[in-house]
């Protein structure tokens, strides 16, 4: 079965420190992850994908398949960084979400 | 913003009313999903469609219902069956195929609320 846990539902930091935002998953398949954006009275969008291992806007996430892991990190929080996060594993048919973590940057 | 369209933003029904949430795409992806989003619970899966005339059901389907008669169009009907209605509903998109190349792409949403 796919299941994805993101085990903090808010974090909070202050702009300039590091953040990190927990993910993992579990599925016997080869995984394909995804991190997720929602801000503020916008929709739901792609922040990245691991399969490009690219950094978008500062952000990165490594796949860990020893521990099962995709955590989202950034070495310098903005504020505008406020957001609510989503991890994600594409299954053979459908996307399955984590719990979310809602970001807040504090000044 | 194109690509998905929802309607309408916010909807209010009474209880023991069937309602239609409408969900247009125009990016000629193949699959549609519902997903129901509540806080602290994330994202769940209503139903989805891989193709016309095709649809499964996905976590939560109870209560829910939907149709695929056009490639453009999944709308989804809450029906007075589902217990607790009031929510915030997510469609989405994604081209079929591509793995992780393909992401899903999402509508602005509707919140229902049941008075």
């Amino acid at each position: 079965a796919q299941r994805v846990t993101q085990p903090e539902k808010l974090l909070s930091v202050f702009k300039g420190a590091p953040v990190e935002l927990k993910c993992n998953y579990s599925y016997s398949g080869s995984p394909e992850l995804f991190w997720y954006v929602q801000y503020s009275r916008q929709r739901l969008q792609l922040l990245l994908r691991h399969i490009s291992r690219e950094s978008i806007k500062g952000f990165t996430a490594d796949l860990n398949k020893g521990e099962t892991s995709f955590h989202l990190k950034k070495p310098f929080a903005q504020e505008e960084d406020s957001a609510m996060y989503y991890c994600a594993l594409q299954g053979a048919q459908k996307l399955v979400f984590g719990q979310g973590t809602r970001l807040t940057i504090n000044p | 913003d194109g690509g998905i369209t929802q309607s309408p933003k916010y909807l209010f029904r009474k209880e023991g009313q069937n309602v239609t949430l409408s969900c247009e795409q125009n990016l000629n992806h193949d699959a549609m999903y519902w997903y129901r989003q509540d806080p602290g619970q994330g994202l769940r899966l209503i139903y989805y469609s891989q193709i016309v005339n095709d649809f499964q059901k996905g976590d939560i389907a109870e209560g829910y219902s939907v149709s695929r008669e056009k490639k453009e169009s999944f709308p989804l009907t809450v029906t007075s069956a589902q217990k607790n209605p009031t929510a915030f509903y997510l469609c989405a998109s994604r081209k079929k195929g591509g793995g992780a190349y393909n992401e899903q792409f999402f509508g602005p949403g509707t919140r229902l609320t049941v008075l």
